[in-house]
């Protein structure tokens, strides 16, 4: 029971490069989401994905793209990372109104 | 949107000693849930609650939504070193599956 990932678990950039964070869940739930946690911040919503090609901004989309062409996939893209994209970003799938998440990617943007 | 604010930040106790924690809501809860955070580590969920007044226990831990559905509140009785983490409490937004809010987090410690 794999539940859902997310690779890499670790990262670190410099500013200006591109970034994708994988997100896989293996229940095929509809609903797929990425949430960025910070200190003073908790997390905060980024994207969510209502189901495969249908996607919707968050609370705070800006420098992020995302895209949804299979269930069990939602992959998050920093286009040209910034030092305020330093995180530790949260996919998280639910079916239902309750929310599974992932082990979390630490990003470092230097 | 949906604000959530949680009480107290932070929170050192000694193993043994009992302890609450506090999640307010600006507005009605559809629902109200309770996550677990171990340092580093991903979301582990604890609870759901959706009915005014509902309580729920597992293990240690008992959580109680209010009958007005806007502040719930995370009791643990004889707090142990495996409770220690960050405790969050989330609100969807009414609509299954949408957007979903969060509180800011409360840290717990507990001293051996």
């Amino acid at each position: 029971d794999a539940g859902i990932t997310q690779s890499p678990r670790y990262k670190i950039t410099e500013t200006g490069r591109q970034v994708t964070l994988m997100c896989h869940q293996t229940w095929s739930h509809s609903y797929m989401f990425w949430y960025r946690q910070d200190l003073g911040h908790g997390l905060r919503l980024i994207y969510y994905s209502a189901a495969a090609d249908i996607t919707d901004k968050g609370e705070v989309p800006d420098g992020y793209v995302v895209s949804r062409s299979k269930t069990e996939n939602f992959p998050l893209t920093l286009e040209s990372a910034t030092r305020s994209q330093t995180s530790v970003y949260f996919c998280a799938s639910s079916e239902g109104r309750k929310q599974y998440f992932g082990p979390g990617t630490r990003l470092t943007v230097t | 949107s949906q604000e959530l604010e949680q009480s107290p930040q932070s929170l050192i106790v000694q193993e043994g000693k009992n302890l609450t924690i506090n999640c307010t809501s600006s507005k009605t809860l559809y629902g109200l849930y309770w996550y677990k955070q171990k340092y580093g580590e991903g979301l582990i969920f604890l609870m759901m609650l959706q009915k005014g007044g509902e309580e729920k226990s597992h293990e240690k831990i008992t959580a109680k939504l209010d009958e007005k559905k806007q502040q719930s509140s995370l009791h643990i009785t004889a707090s142990q070193p495996s409770h220690a983490g960050i405790y969050l409490c989330g609100a969807d937004g009414g609509n299954t599956g949408n957007q979903f809010y969060f509180g800011t987090g409360t840290s717990l410690t507990v001293i051996p």
